[in-house]
């Protein structure tokens, strides 16, 4: 069975960074593309990330660009996330979602982060 | 990368059929058949019920069915029942090797 657990969320003020976690089992971690995608309260799905296979085809949305970076650690089964210069816009609960053939299949069940003074 | 378009919300009588559209551009819905359709309850993950346009994942109940002309695809929900009630978003493949979301529907069963 396909599972996804991200961790790494909470609370920090703007400007800070924060470093999100997936951990993945059930599945062969080091063939699928993964996907971080975020949601702020109340609102609509947002696509943040996406790292092929490897390590290399990474893909960002314009707004977290140069400020957010998606790496993994095919031995581990585990995706990340590093989010630096955090603003008040980027309080969202944090999915991480497996790709399959361009298309995000299964979900974590997400960590949320709040950005606030 | 704009949002694809959704409507708000929909609403339907149990039994009856209802339709959400989602509407983007010739780089994304239109470009290619990567449209996916997500179920989300309140506090909980999305689920996928519709991938490359009008697959069905194994469980997803047949009363519901996707189709895509041109730059616009739509989910199709049959037989509403009362478990419907929730938000859908669809999702599209896009010319710049990333992924959009549309904004989401609200579908509520009257």
């Amino acid at each position: 069975e396909v599972h996804l657990m991200e961790s790494g969320g909470g609370l920090v003020e703007p400007g800070g960074s924060l470093r999100l976690s997936c951990a993945a089992s059930g599945f062969t971690f080091s063939v699928y593309t993964m996907n971080w995608v975020r949601q702020a309260p109340g609102k609509g799905l947002e696509w943040v990330s996406s790292i092929g296979s490897s390590g290399s085809f990474i893909y960002y949305v314009e707004s977290v660009k140069g400020r957010f970076t998606i790496s993994r650690d095919n031995a581990k089964n585990s995706l990340y996330l590093q989010m630096n210069s955090l603003r008040d816009e980027d309080t969202a609960v944090y999915y991480c979602a497996r790709d399959y053939h361009y298309v995000p299949d299964y979900w974590g069940q997400g960590t949320l982060v709040t950005v606030s003074s | 990368q704009s949002a694809l378009t959704q409507p708000a919300s929909v609403s339907g009588s149990p039994g009856q059929s209802i339709t959400i559209s989602c509407t983007g551009t010739s780089s994304d819905v239109g470009a290619y058949d990567y449209v996916s359709w997500y179920q989300q309850y309140p506090g909980k993950a999305p689920k996928l019920m519709i991938f490359d346009v009008t697959n069905r994942p194994s469980g997803v109940s047949t009363r519901f069915s996707g189709s895509k002309s041109g730059n616009t695809a739509s989910l199709t929900i049959s037989g509403l029942q009362g478990e419907d009630e929730a938000d859908y978003f669809c999702c599209s493949f896009t010319t710049s090797s990333t992924r959009v979301f549309g904004g989401g529907t609200k579908v509520s069963v009257l």
